[in-house]
């Protein structure tokens, strides 16, 4: 399976300010997810990262508060701007369409927001 | 997509088989059940996968109903680091990679 690493791994960050995390993977893969773990919640899907164009958003998430990059088949950002402390959350990453099972999704290690 | 309904949590002794059961009456025929299981808020980690026949690898064996409409998940032999969240997720037909996370089921593995 592909090893998946994302920066930072934690972060306090005030309100209003951004910030962006990043994902890097081991290979090169089709397809990269961002996903977000509210406190005591399960997994939801932000945006499907493609490469070479605009991400795809899920219902309810939007462009200009949670802008994402893709610039090659290994790398993918997602940058939660204005903050508020109803972002503090688990951002993970993931990538499917890899070697092995193509179709199967990966998970990063997340990236643990608390913004005050 | 297909939707999951699993139990909020279950107890399991060490040592004993962990049956984990996943209900998805509405999966079509050409979706995957997928399972995950998350230790302590750490990235998701994947156990396995099937369409129509069990499976087994090193973690764990997938048990699909002939009407596909349920699963069931085992760990043969649980041990505390078992301990996590389990995911059955319903994964679309090929070229649609995304997955939808239901609840889960929160297991404890007792000593």
């Amino acid at each position: 399976s592909a090893v998946i690493s994302q920066k930072p791994s934690r972060d306090i960050c005030q309100r209003g300010t951004s910030l962006t995390i990043q994902c890097q993977v081991d290979s090169q893969v089709t397809m990269m997810f961002w996903y977000r773990q509210q406190p005591g919640q399960s997994l939801t899907l932000i945006a499907t990262a493609n490469q070479g164009s605009e991400a795809t958003y899920e219902s309810g998430f939007v462009i200009d508060k949670f802008p994402i990059s893709r610039p090659n088949l290994t790398f993918s950002t997602l940058t939660v701007s204005n903050m508020s402390p109803e972002d503090s959350s688990i951002y993970l990453c993931s990538v499917a369409g890899g070697q092995g099972k193509a179709e199967t999704q990966y998970f990063g290690p997340g990236t643990r927001l608390l913004v005050l | 997509d297909a939707k999951t309904t699993q139990p909020p949590s279950m107890d399991c002794a060490e040592g004993r088989a962990a049956n984990l059961p996943c209900n998805h009456s509405t999966i079509s025929g050409n979706e995957y059940v997928y399972w995950y299981r998350q230790i302590h808020s750490q990235g998701p980690q994947y156990i396995i996968h099937g369409l129509k026949n069990n499976e087994t690898n090193e973690m764990a064996s997938l048990i699909i109903t002939e009407d596909r409409k349920s699963s069931t998940l085992i760990l043969p032999h649980a041990t505390l680091r078992d301990t996590a969240v389990y995911y059955c997720i319903v994964r679309p037909p090929s070229g649609t990679y995304k997955y939808i996370f239901g609840t889960g089921t929160r297991l404890k593995v007792l000593a």
